[in-house]
Protein backbone atom coordinates (compact mmCIF):
# COMPACT_ATOMS: atom_id res chain seq x y z
CA UNK A 1 0.00 0.00 0.00
CA UNK A 2 0.88 3.77 -0.27
CA UNK A 3 1.52 4.07 3.72
CA UNK A 4 1.59 1.73 7.06
CA UNK A 5 -1.66 0.51 7.88
CA UNK A 6 -2.33 -0.36 11.48
CA UNK A 7 -5.50 -2.72 12.54
CA UNK A 8 -7.83 -1.94 14.71
CA UNK A 9 -7.26 1.81 15.00
CA UNK A 10 -9.13 1.29 18.15
CA UNK A 11 -9.07 -2.13 20.18
CA UNK A 12 -11.25 -1.75 24.33
CA UNK A 13 -10.23 -5.13 26.20
CA UNK A 14 -10.53 -5.88 29.87
CA UNK A 15 -7.81 -6.42 31.95
CA UNK A 16 -6.22 -9.91 31.72
CA UNK A 17 -7.29 -10.26 28.39
CA UNK A 18 -4.59 -11.23 25.17
CA UNK A 19 -4.54 -8.77 22.87
CA UNK A 20 -2.80 -8.81 18.79
CA UNK A 21 -1.96 -5.21 17.34
CA UNK A 22 -1.02 -5.61 13.20
CA UNK A 23 1.19 -3.15 11.29
CA UNK A 24 1.28 -3.82 7.66
CA UNK A 25 4.81 -1.73 6.84
CA UNK A 26 4.99 -0.05 3.42
CA UNK A 27 6.27 -2.45 0.55
CA UNK A 28 10.04 -3.28 0.16
CA UNK A 29 10.88 -1.67 3.35
CA UNK A 30 13.11 -3.72 5.23
CA UNK A 31 12.89 -2.21 8.92
CA UNK A 32 9.63 -2.36 11.06
CA UNK A 33 9.65 -0.46 14.59
CA UNK A 34 7.13 -0.64 16.88
CA UNK A 35 6.54 2.60 19.85
CA UNK A 36 4.14 3.11 22.79
CA UNK A 37 2.81 6.46 23.64
CA UNK A 38 1.08 8.05 26.07
CA UNK A 39 -1.38 10.94 25.96
CA UNK A 40 1.02 13.94 25.28
CA UNK A 41 4.30 12.48 25.07
CA UNK A 42 6.70 11.16 22.72
CA UNK A 43 6.39 7.79 21.47
CA UNK A 44 8.45 5.10 23.17
CA UNK A 45 10.61 2.57 21.83
CA UNK A 46 9.59 -1.00 21.82
CA UNK A 47 11.19 -3.35 18.94
CA UNK A 48 12.66 -3.06 15.72
CA UNK A 49 12.96 -5.56 13.18
CA UNK A 50 15.44 -5.65 9.96
CA UNK A 51 13.43 -8.42 7.89
CA UNK A 52 12.08 -11.38 10.10
CA UNK A 53 15.09 -10.80 12.67
CA UNK A 54 14.23 -8.42 15.62
CA UNK A 55 17.48 -6.50 15.95
CA UNK A 56 16.43 -4.70 18.98
CA UNK A 57 13.90 -5.72 21.42
CA UNK A 58 15.63 -3.86 24.51
CA UNK A 59 12.32 -1.87 24.38
CA UNK A 60 9.85 -4.31 25.39
CA UNK A 61 8.51 -3.36 28.77
CA UNK A 62 8.55 -7.21 29.89
CA UNK A 63 7.89 -11.28 28.93
CA UNK A 64 3.79 -10.25 28.24
CA UNK A 65 4.70 -8.49 25.15
CA UNK A 66 5.72 -10.35 22.46
CA UNK A 67 6.58 -9.02 18.48
CA UNK A 68 7.07 -11.25 14.79
CA UNK A 69 7.61 -10.76 11.75
CA UNK A 70 7.74 -14.33 10.07
CA UNK A 71 7.78 -13.40 6.24
CA UNK A 72 9.46 -9.83 6.63
CA UNK A 73 6.51 -7.70 6.05
CA UNK A 74 3.66 -7.78 8.19
CA UNK A 75 4.30 -7.31 11.99
CA UNK A 76 2.06 -8.55 15.26
CA UNK A 77 2.35 -7.22 18.74
CA UNK A 78 0.94 -9.72 20.94
CA UNK A 79 0.00 -8.67 24.99
CA UNK A 80 -0.49 -11.22 26.91
CA UNK A 81 -2.37 -10.95 30.03
CA UNK A 82 -3.10 -6.67 29.79
CA UNK A 83 -2.79 -4.81 32.14
CA UNK A 84 -4.49 -1.44 32.93
CA UNK A 85 -0.99 0.52 32.50
CA UNK A 86 -1.05 -1.05 28.93
CA UNK A 87 -3.40 1.90 27.57
CA UNK A 88 -1.83 4.14 25.40
CA UNK A 89 -1.49 4.56 21.75
CA UNK A 90 0.84 1.70 19.59
CA UNK A 91 2.87 3.23 16.80
CA UNK A 92 4.42 1.57 14.05
CA UNK A 93 6.85 2.96 11.84
CA UNK A 94 8.74 1.21 8.56
CA UNK A 95 11.71 2.53 6.83
CA UNK A 96 13.74 1.53 3.80
CA UNK A 97 17.37 1.66 5.35
CA UNK A 98 19.74 3.23 2.66
CA UNK A 99 23.92 3.09 3.07
CA UNK A 100 24.12 6.02 3.87
CA UNK A 101 22.22 8.66 5.78
CA UNK A 102 19.89 8.86 8.48
CA UNK A 103 16.71 6.26 8.85
CA UNK A 104 13.65 7.95 7.39
CA UNK A 105 10.82 6.36 9.21
CA UNK A 106 6.96 6.51 7.91
CA UNK A 107 4.84 6.06 10.69
CA UNK A 108 0.58 4.66 10.51
CA UNK A 109 -2.13 6.57 11.88
CA UNK A 110 -1.40 3.60 15.43
CA UNK A 111 -3.78 1.24 17.21
CA UNK A 112 -5.36 3.11 20.22
CA UNK A 113 -5.70 0.34 23.07
CA UNK A 114 -7.39 0.88 25.96
CA UNK A 115 -7.82 -1.74 28.96
CA UNK A 116 -10.71 -1.62 31.63
CA UNK B 1 17.77 3.62 26.12
CA UNK B 2 18.80 7.26 25.45
CA UNK B 3 17.23 10.06 26.87
CA UNK B 4 16.32 12.96 25.00
CA UNK B 5 14.46 16.29 27.22
CA UNK B 6 12.49 18.44 24.97
CA UNK B 7 11.61 22.21 26.38
CA UNK B 8 9.13 23.53 26.87
CA UNK B 9 6.70 20.99 27.46
CA UNK B 10 3.86 23.30 26.38
CA UNK B 11 4.42 26.05 24.86
CA UNK B 12 1.27 28.13 24.20
CA UNK B 13 1.96 31.76 21.69
CA UNK B 14 -0.02 34.02 19.51
CA UNK B 15 -0.34 34.24 15.80
CA UNK B 16 2.95 35.74 14.32
CA UNK B 17 5.34 35.53 17.13
CA UNK B 18 8.48 33.66 17.07
CA UNK B 19 9.76 30.40 19.24
CA UNK B 20 12.35 28.27 19.71
CA UNK B 21 12.35 24.68 21.13
CA UNK B 22 15.11 22.49 22.96
CA UNK B 23 16.18 19.25 22.57
CA UNK B 24 18.80 17.51 24.63
CA UNK B 25 20.76 14.65 25.20
CA UNK B 26 23.68 13.37 27.26
CA UNK B 27 24.68 11.05 24.41
CA UNK B 28 26.20 11.91 21.02
CA UNK B 29 23.22 10.94 18.12
CA UNK B 30 24.68 10.00 14.47
CA UNK B 31 21.41 11.99 13.48
CA UNK B 32 18.98 14.16 14.46
CA UNK B 33 15.11 14.35 13.35
CA UNK B 34 12.13 16.60 14.00
CA UNK B 35 8.68 15.19 13.44
CA UNK B 36 5.50 16.84 13.42
CA UNK B 37 2.09 15.03 15.43
CA UNK B 38 -0.99 15.61 14.90
CA UNK B 39 -3.58 14.39 17.01
CA UNK B 40 -4.69 10.72 15.55
CA UNK B 41 -1.99 10.30 13.57
CA UNK B 42 1.30 9.00 13.49
CA UNK B 43 4.36 11.65 13.47
CA UNK B 44 5.73 13.11 9.90
CA UNK B 45 9.30 13.95 9.36
CA UNK B 46 10.40 17.58 8.80
CA UNK B 47 13.84 17.17 8.79
CA UNK B 48 16.90 15.88 9.54
CA UNK B 49 20.38 16.61 10.18
CA UNK B 50 23.05 14.56 10.32
CA UNK B 51 26.16 17.12 10.88
CA UNK B 52 27.38 18.52 14.05
CA UNK B 53 26.40 22.34 13.77
CA UNK B 54 24.33 21.58 10.84
CA UNK B 55 21.16 24.24 10.44
CA UNK B 56 18.74 23.81 8.01
CA UNK B 57 15.30 25.94 6.99
CA UNK B 58 12.08 24.72 5.59
CA UNK B 59 10.04 28.19 5.18
CA UNK B 60 9.63 29.58 8.53
CA UNK B 61 11.34 26.81 10.20
CA UNK B 62 15.38 26.85 11.07
CA UNK B 63 16.72 23.76 12.88
CA UNK B 64 20.19 23.30 14.17
CA UNK B 65 22.38 20.03 15.13
CA UNK B 66 24.80 20.91 17.84
CA UNK B 67 28.16 20.76 17.33
CA UNK B 68 28.81 18.11 19.77
CA UNK B 69 26.01 16.13 18.24
CA UNK B 70 23.80 15.95 21.57
CA UNK B 71 21.20 19.15 21.11
CA UNK B 72 19.15 20.20 18.84
CA UNK B 73 16.78 23.13 18.47
CA UNK B 74 13.66 24.31 16.39
CA UNK B 75 13.01 27.49 15.76
CA UNK B 76 9.55 28.67 14.32
CA UNK B 77 9.21 32.33 13.27
CA UNK B 78 5.93 34.22 12.69
CA UNK B 79 4.14 31.40 14.59
CA UNK B 80 0.42 30.24 12.08
CA UNK B 81 -2.37 28.40 13.91
CA UNK B 82 -1.09 25.31 11.20
CA UNK B 83 1.57 25.21 13.03
CA UNK B 84 -0.11 23.75 16.04
CA UNK B 85 0.69 20.25 16.84
CA UNK B 86 3.15 17.45 18.96
CA UNK B 87 6.86 18.29 17.97
CA UNK B 88 9.38 15.14 18.47
CA UNK B 89 12.79 14.89 18.32
CA UNK B 90 14.43 11.95 17.45
CA UNK B 91 18.28 10.72 17.90
CA UNK B 92 19.90 8.09 15.46
CA UNK B 93 21.39 5.75 17.63
CA UNK B 94 23.52 2.75 16.38
CA UNK B 95 21.87 -0.14 14.23
CA UNK B 96 19.59 2.30 12.90
CA UNK B 97 17.24 2.74 15.89
CA UNK B 98 15.34 5.99 16.45
CA UNK B 99 14.93 7.48 19.87
CA UNK B 100 12.29 10.00 20.86
CA UNK B 101 12.22 13.12 22.86
CA UNK B 102 9.97 13.85 25.35
CA UNK B 103 7.72 16.08 23.40
CA UNK B 104 6.53 19.80 22.76
CA UNK B 105 3.09 20.57 22.65
CA UNK B 106 2.73 24.19 20.85
CA UNK B 107 -0.62 25.61 20.57
CA UNK B 108 -1.20 28.61 18.21
CA UNK B 109 -3.81 31.39 18.90
CA UNK B 110 -5.48 33.13 15.85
Amino acid sequence: GAGVSQTPSNKVTEKGKYVELRCDPISGHTALYWYRQSLGQGPEFLIYFQGTGAADDSGLPNDRFFAVRPEGSVSTLKIQRTERGDSAVYLCASSLLGASGANVLTFGAGSRLTVL
Amino acid sequence: TQLLEQSPQFLSIQEGENLTVYCNSSSVFSSLQWYRQEPGEGPVLLVTVVTGGEVKKLKRLTFQFGDARKDSSLHITAAQPGDTGLYLCAGGAGANNLFFGTGTRLTVIP
